[in-house]
């Protein structure tokens, strides 16, 4: 079964400082791994996610990650924090659940979730 | 860009009451997935249908039904609700095709019972 671990349900920084979210995972195959932001009362956007290939996976709005397989991990940062980043964030990761009849079961589990404020 | 869409946004019902949450994924999408996100909690995965045959199941209650139709709409059923069914619903939807892991998430619906 695959879990996620996310350390620290609550994280705070000043803008302009590092953001730093972290993402363990444990998975019984190589697994795909995604980063979606929540903003209040809004659904899931995806920031960015790792397949394959390159392990330094950039996404939207300067956020990367680095999936490390001997750690387990991919967290997240974002060089300098902006007001706007203020939200919940979720680490998940699917597997290739891949039918034989060609079918795709990519059903996600997510982590409990960190919470990022931003201080002025 | 098409989205996928959810219906209603917001529902509120009384306990023992039904309701029926609706799925229109994107456009070409032939999987369906569910999520509960309870307050506060994280998003739990529920059931997936692919080509109108469920294909995976979760943490789903046996209060809950949900099926995809033949426009590959999909619809979930809850009955008896409980306090506890209170809770942000999602659905998202993938795209036929190889490699493809994506989920595009609807903005949910949010069911408020009373």
């Amino acid at each position: 079964a695959q879990s996620v671990t996310q350390l620290g349900s609550h994280v705070s920084v000043s803008e302009g400082a590092l953001v730093l979210l972290r993402c363990n995972y444990s998975s019984s195959v190589p697994p795909y791994l995604f980063w979606y932001v929540q903003y209040p009362n809004q659904g899931l956007q995806l920031l960015l996610k790792y397949t394959t290939g390159a392990t330094l996976v950039k996404g939207i709005n300067g956020f990367e990650a680095e999936f490390k397989k001997s750690e387990t991990s991919f967290h997240l940062t974002k060089p300098s924090a902006h007001m706007s980043d203020a939200a919940e964030y979720f680490c998940a990761v699917s597997d290739d659940g891949r039918f034989n009849s060609g079918g795709s079961n990519y059903k996600l589990t997510f982590g409990k979730g960190t919470l990022l404020t931003v201080n002025p | 860009a098409a989205g996928v869409i959810q219906s209603p946004r917001h529902l509120i019902k009384e306990k023992r009451e039904t309701a029926t949450l609706k799925c229109y994924p994107i456009p070409r999408h032939d999987t369906v997935y569910w999520y509960q996100q309870g307050p506060g909690q994280d998003p739990q995965f529920l059931i997936s249908f692919y080509e109108k045959m469920q294909s995976d199941k979760g943490s789903i209650p046996d209060r809950f039904s949900a099926q995809q139709f033949s426009d590959y709409h999909s619809e979930l059923n809850m009955s008896s609700l409980e306090l506890g069914d209170s809770a942000l619903y999602f659905c998202a939807s993938n795209p036929p095709g190889a490699r493809v892991e994506t989920q595009y998430f609807g903005p949910g619906t949010r069911l408020l019972v009373l």
